[in-house]
């Protein structure tokens, strides 16, 4: 497809139970980002990817959280024993550039989460 | 650390009127990106605007055009003939040039477009 896509677009977790998110990124696009956006909140970023090297994971709110890009294209974030806090829409952009460059962020459509 | 607020959570506007949305920013940084965002109710995130804080000149785009005022930290969004299309959540971001590449987001303000 021409833009960014994620799946599943909903899912409904129980608390403590481990989930997987997956994000296909424009085809080509060096850099790839993942954001949590709360309920009504604007989003917050999570970790950044350039190529298969996760250059900054300064977001992740706790080692629950894990985020690969093995290939360079796919990325999954993975929420281990998740919890209520976790419930949130989370967002993944990707990117032709890399830094210093003006560039724009194209965003996916988002996973909504609920921990129930 | 870099913020941004938005301190209108909810506008509204005629249909064809002109509407206003502000933005602020607190940054250390001189040379940096500025950027509104459009999220519609299907949560796709959309670009409509950027400045770089080198230009002196405001973007304009369309009916979009910013007013960035980089002393102040301050960066509006005014939309010109309103549209019921752009009726949305709109978001103001900012990156800095060098370094780090996450965008940090406002809270949002959620427009309201009337017919």
């Amino acid at each position: 497809g021409a833009g960014v896509s994620q799946s599943p677009r909903y899912k409904v977790a129980k608390r403590g139970q481990d989930v997987a998110l997956r994000c296909d990124p424009i085809s080509g696009h060096v850099s790839l980002f993942w954001y949590q956006q709360a309920l009504g909140q604007g989003p917050e970023f999570l970790t950044y990817f350039q190529n298969e090297a996760q250059l900054d994971k300064s977001g992740l709110p706790s080692d629950r959280f894990f985020a690969e890009r093995p290939e360079g294209s796919v990325s999954t974030l993975k929420i281990q024993r998740t919890q209520q806090e976790d419930s949130a829409v989370y967002l993944c952009a990707s990117s032709s550039g890399t830094a210093g460059q003006s560039y724009e962020q194209y965003f996916g459509p988002g996973t909504r989460l609920t921990v129930t | 650390a870099q913020t941004v607020t938005q301190s209108q959570p909810e506008m509204s506007v005629q249909e064809a009127e002109t509407v206003t949305l502000s933005c602020t920013y607190d940054t250390s940084e001189s040379d940096y990106y500025l950027f509104w965002y459009k999220q519609p109710p299907s949560r796709q995130m959309i670009l409509v605007i950027r400045q770089e804080a080198y230009k002196q000149q405001n973007a304009t785009e369309n009916r979009f055009s910013v007013n960035f005022q980089k002393a102040a930290k301050s960066f509006s969004l005014k939309i010109s003939d309103s549209q019921l299309g752009d009726a949305a959540m709109y978001f103001c971001a900012y990156r800095i040039i060098q370094g780090a590449q996450k965008l940090v987001f406002g809270q949002g303000t959620r427009l309201t477009i009337n017919p």
